[in-house]
């Protein structure tokens, strides 16, 4: 069965710490994404990935990096956490030819 | 842009009532179009999707149709179970080469009550 798994189900961090989000797939695919959920905006995309070390910013990339140093794992990092980045984080995967994502259970972050 | 409308929700409905989400799209291309559902506590996962112009997607019930004159891709359901309880996202992904992401609606949460 095809998995991406997310680090951590629940973080809670302080204002102005570094914060890695950690995402995992099992598929070999070539495509990996993060977005962020919030209640009344739905799903923006924040960046993403369609190779090894080669990233594209999405809608919202401001406060975020990301690192994909092998085709399986795509981290994403907040340098300097603050409270407007409080919200729900999916990692997704996808693979070239049919678009369908593969979501991640999510990572709750809690930035205090 | 690509952009993605779906009905605002919540919506509530007794069970074996006929669900309809609403969805309509803007893009430049021809895009494929897609349901998702997210349970509660979880991950989204594909519900249904369609390629081209007048595909119709199935999947548990759900059904929906890829209009291109309306630009539409609306959700049906005969008959919803307690179970459906979820929020329900439409998204497409525009044909441009390039075109790894999805553009998704805001979703629309619906919950069912026995």
């Amino acid at each position: 069965d095809v998995k991406v798994t997310q680090s951590s189900r629940y973080l809670v961090k302080r204002t102005g710490e570094k914060v890695f989000l950690e995402c995992v797939q099992d598929m070999d695919h070539e495509n990996m994404f993060w977005y962020r959920q919030d209640p009344g905006l739905g799903l923006r995309l924040i960046y993403f990935s369609y190779d090894v070390k080669m990233k594209e910013k999405g809608d919202i990339p401001e406060g975020y990096s990301v690192s994909r140093e092998k085709k399986e794992r795509f981290s994403l990092i907040l340098e300097s956490a603050s409270t407007n980045q409080t919200s729900m984080y999916l990692c997704a995967s996808s693979t070239g030819g049919t678009g369908e994502l593969f979501f991640g259970e999510g990572s709750r972050l809690t930035v205090l | 842009g690509d952009s993605v409308t779906q009905m605002e929700g919540p919506v509530t409905l007794s069970e074996e009532a006929f669900l309809t989400i609403n969805c309509t799209y803007t893009a430049t291309g021809y895009p494929s179009l897609f349901w998702y559902v997210q349970y509660p506590g979880e991950g989204l996962q594909l519900l249904l999707k369609a390629t081209k112009a007048d595909d119709k997607g199935s999947n548990k019930g759900f059904e929906a149709t890829y209009r291109k004159e309306t630009t539409s891709f609306h959700l049906e359901k005969g008959s919803v179970q307690v179970s459906d309880s979820a929020v329900y996202f439409c998204a497409l992904r525009d044909s441009g080469a390039g075109s790894y992401q999805l553009t998704f609606g805001k979703g629309t949460k619906l919950s069912v009550i026995p």
